[in-house]
């Protein structure tokens, strides 16, 4: 079945270390997203990704990395620059990113805490 | 800006009670709207979608009708099941917006038996 897969679904990070949150879809969709949710709020979106090699900020890009470098893959580096990583973090895909009508797929989350 | 307002929860309903959940959105464009459903642990799930005025969107027993007069699309449910205890999402998509759904803060939906 196609879908989105993320791993790991916990994550612990130590102070001044940067981690990454695996995302891998088999959708074959062009355009990739993340998110973050904290509690009682909505989702907030980090970087997006069009199109293979090419990316962009989202609205809370301050302390995160993304790359590109294959259609299936959109992994995400927590830096220790993010001074408050505490979220659950929600990885999306859509066939295209301009296509309104076109739903975003999301894999099943990764819960990141500090040690 | 475009923006989504949701209704507060938690919304606490017994099993075959009707449900509502409000959603009010602000948009410079013609948005899509959509529902999504987050069951605890897990991702985010497409419920039900609008793309034009007056669409209905309908799914599992869930509706929800565009209306571009009042800027809304609530969510409603003629009997709900204690399945269908979630996190609701209201959500729209706009061109306008960079190619990014703008989402509401979630109403949690608790049934009880």
């Amino acid at each position: 079945d196609g879908g989105i897969t993320q791993s790991p679904k916990y994550l612990f990070r130590k102070e001044g270390q940067n981690v990454t949150l695996s995302c891998e879809q088999n959708l074959n969709h062009d355009a990739m997203y993340w998110y973050r949710q904290d509690p009682g709020q909505g989702l907030r979106l980090i970087y997006y990704s069009q199109i293979v090699n090419d990316f962009q900020k989202g609205d809370i890009a301050e302390g995160y990395s993304v790359s590109r470098e294959k259609k299936e893959s959109f992994p995400l580096t927590v830096t220790s620059a993010q001074k408050n990583p505490t979220a659950f973090y929600l990885c999306a895909s859509s066939l295209w990113a301009a296509a309104g009508n076109q739903p975003q797929h999301f894999g099943d989350g990764t819960r990141l805490s500090i040690l | 800006g475009n923006s989504v307002t949701q209704m507060e929860g938690p919304v606490t309903l017994s099993e075959e009670a009707f449900l509502t959940i409000n959603c009010t959105y602000t948009a410079t464009g013609y948005p899509s709207l959509f529902w999504y459903v987050q069951y605890p642990g897990e991702g985010l799930q497409l419920l039900l979608k609008a793309t034009k005025a007056d669409d209905k969107g309908s799914n599992k027993g869930f509706e929800a009708t565009y209306r571009k007069e009042t800027t809304s699309f609530h969510l409603e449910k003629g009997s709900v099941q204690v399945s269908d205890s979630a996190v609701y999402f209201c959500a729209l998509f706009d061109v306008d917006s960079s190619y990014k759904l703008i989402f509401g803060s979630g109403t949690r939906l608790l049934v009880r038996p």
